[in-house]
């Protein structure tokens, strides 16, 4: 069984810090990876998606990913309060289906 | 541009009943998904389409069923709901879901679903 896992936290950071969010994956031929957004309530939102090896910058969002060691990674720079959400890790290997794993609950305090 | 739509946005059902939800993709997508969140989840996979036709089912009893349309609509129908039903209901929508780059799902704003 394809398997996706995060850490459920709530990791906690300090305003202006770095937030890392980190996501292990089962499937070594998973090809298509994704982060996503939720606010409480909400439904999740894209925040960007990742093919190959190595980091991806999008804004203050940078994503990586190492198919080696089978883990794909979120750094949010200079963090702010409305950061604070749950994140969610997607990952989709040849089928058409992708597995979310069950996020991690970031708070980012003033 | 239009995102994806879900209709209705809340719904109230009692143990037994049926219930249709309905899912409206971004213009130029063909596939549509279905997941069901609880709380403190991810998303389980329910149902894809892509192109009118079944492309994926997960792990969920018979009771769930759900269609494609020509315009690539979809409806997701539960029948004889349990209390454990309640939950969030969301659909994504991709271009092509078995495409490395044209697979990106995107959500809708989900259905709140609850049953008593």
């Amino acid at each position: 069984q394809k398997e996706v896992e995060q850490n459920s936290g709530p990791l906690s950071v300090p305003e202006g810090a770095i937030a890392s969010l980190n996501c292990t994956y089962s499937d070594r031929g998973s090809q298509s990876f994704f982060w996503y957004r939720q606010y409480s309530g909400k439904s999740p939102e894209l925040i960007m998606s990742i093919y190959s090896n190595g980091d991806k910058e999008d804004g203050r969002f940078t994503a990586q990913l190492n198919k080696a060691s089978q883990y794909v990674s979120l750094l949010i720079r200079d963090s702010q309060p409305s950061d604070s959400a749950t994140y969610l890790c997607a990952v989709k290997g040849g089928s058409y289906i992708p597995t979310f794993g069950r996020g991690t609950s970031l708070i980012v305090h003033p | 541009d239009a995102g994806v739509t879900q209709s209705p946005t809340h719904l109230i059902k009692t143990r037994g009943q049926q219930v249709t939800l309905r899912c409206s993709p971004i213009s130029g997508h063909k596939s549509v998904s279905w997941y069901q969140q609880v709380l403190g989840q991810g998303p389980q996979f329910i149902f894809q389409y892509y192109e009118k036709e079944e492309r994926g089912r997960g792990n969920f009893p018979d009771r769930f069923s759900a269609r494609q349309f020509p315009n690539y609509s979809s409806e997701l129908n539960v029948n004889a709901l349990l209390l454990g039903d309640s939950a969030l209901y969301l659909c994504a929508s991709s271009l092509a879901p078995g495409l490395a780059g044209t697979d990106t799902q995107y959500f809708g704003p989900g259905t709140r679903l609850t049953v008593l």
